[in-house]
């Protein structure tokens, strides 16, 4: 069975510091990476995404991740946050021909002025 | 601009109750999702339908059933509310074929049972 593990709960960054979230996910193929992201009173909105090919991909709002096999791992990046990026963050494991998506629980960010 | 809406952000309830929520989404997906949000525990799928009058159950289909009657509408049930099942709720659509792995989602429904 595929799952995801976002070990961190809340992460607090301050405006213009660099950004990492953690995720780590468990997957006996290739397996299709996300993250999604929740801003406050909205719903999920995709990110980015890996499949294969270049292990570090690049997504919507400035945001990076990079796949590595080796360590199970998918961390979301960026390099400068801002206070915009305030929300709820949530890495995601799925696998082509199966639509559901497995979702980690979440990391929440907040950003200090 | 896609959309998928959801006829409540917020439902108070109470024990025992029948509670019907509802997803519209006007993207002509064929998948839909109903998932549940809490604390630390992240989206949980409760029930998943890939077409009209189909559905699978998910991760925690306990205690509530599903209905999908046209493409567009996708519904979740609470047959007799209980109060653990107060919770964010959260309904998603997508489609089988381009970016089948995109979800889009609703705001969410925040329903507490007292």
């Amino acid at each position: 069975a595929q799952s995801v593990t976002q070990p961190d709960i809340h992460i607090t960054v301050s405006e213009g510091a660099s950004l990492e979230l953690r995720c780590n996910y468990s997957y006996g193929a290739t397996p299709y990476l996300f993250w999604y992201v929740q801003s406050p009173g909205q719903g999920l909105q995709l990110l980015l995404k890996y499949f294969s090919g270049d292990t570090l991909v690049q997504g919507i709002k400035g945001f990076e991740a990079e796949f590595k096999r080796s360590q199970s791992s998918f961390n979301l990046r960026k390099p400068s946050v801002h206070w915009s990026d305030a929300a709820e963050y949530f890495c995601a494991v799925g696998a082509k021909g199966n639509e559901k998506l497995t979702f980690g629980t979440g990391t929440r960010l907040t950003i200090i002025p | 601009d896609v959309k998928v809406t959801q006829s409540s952000r917020y439902l108070v309830k109470r024990t025992g109750e029948k509670v019907f929520l509802e997803c519209v989404q006007d993207m002509d997906h064929e998948n839909m999702f109903w998932y549940r949000q809490d604390p630390g525990l992240g989206l949980r799928l409760i029930y998943f339908s890939y077409d009209v009058k189909m559905k699978e159950k998910g991760d925690i289909p306990e205690g509530y059933s599903v209905s999908r009657e046209k493409k567009e509408r996708f519904s979740l049930i609470l047959e007799s509310a209980s109060t653990n099942q107060t919770s964010m709720y959260l309904c998603a659509s997508s489609s089988t074929s381009g970016r089948w792995y995109e979800q889009y989602f609703g705001p969410g429904t925040r329903l507490t049972v007292t």
